[in-house]
């Protein structure tokens, strides 16, 4: 299995603009996770699905972020208008229920917002 | 609600030698997971060793091995041998009804 995909590897981008962070879950995973690590705040959970559905979005920061799960092998998380407080490293992670567990963690992405 | 706690931001060990972390973690709940997981300078996440907290033995993978007291909320790392590869970032997790806390992390420095 190549383990969970993340794109783009890296996003420069200016204040104001959308952006768009996509993930591909381990197949046959039912939890996908994103998360957000930065040097201040560590890694924060934002939101997390359980068979495409939002469970908790709790961690989610405000109005400008969103995320979605259209089906089981893709996600999005998204940024609209991006700010340079956003700049940060996302992960994605999946699970499947009964791998006592353990989450497996895409590379990341790393975004910058000038 | 849970909360993970690793009270060492930065540590230093000697090549070879044995270093232990500290995570202690907050939880009324009595059915969960614990895990310690390594970031190197790559970022990647990678899942170094996992304890089921209804099992009193505590969990060994070659070098690393842990120091669960359910009682006392503590879940220490130990590190033996320490090798170069070993310096990285160490997260702490509690993970229950698929939901997971990560604590802080500590960086931790091999001197060669």
């Amino acid at each position: 299995d190549a383990g969970v995909i993340q794109s783009p590897r890296h996003e420069v981008t200016e204040m104001g603009q959308e952006v768009t962070l996509r993930c591909k879950p381990i197949s046959g995973h039912n939890s996908l996770f994103w998360y957000r690590q930065t040097m201040m705040r560590g890694l924060e959970l934002l939101i997390y699905f359980n068979n495409n559905v939002p469970i908790d979005d709790s961690g989610m920061p405000e109005d400008r972020f969103s995320a979605k799960m259209p089906n089981a092998s893709f996600s999005t998380l998204k940024i609209q208008p991006s700010e340079p407080r956003d700049s940060a490293v996302y992960f994605c992670a999946s699970t499947r229920t009964g791998d006592n567990y353990e989450q497996y963690f895409g590379p990341g992405t790393r975004l910058t917002v000038t | 609600a849970q909360t993970v706690t690793q009270s060492q931001p930065e540590m230093s060990v000697q090549e070879a030698e044995t270093v232990t972390l500290s995570c202690t973690y907050d939880t009324s709940e009595s059915d969960y997971y614990l895990f310690w997981y390594k970031q190197p300078p790559s970022r990647q996440m990678i899942l170094v060793i996992r304890q089921e907290a209804y099992k009193q033995q505590n969990a060994t993978e070659n070098r690393f091995s842990v120091n669960f007291q359910k009682a006392a909320k503590s879940f220490s790392l130990k590190i033996s041998d320490s090798q170069l590869g070993d310096a990285a970032m160490y997260f702490c997790a509690y993970r229950s009804a698929n939901k997971i806390i990560f604590g802080k992390g500590t960086r931790l420095h091999i001197l060669p």
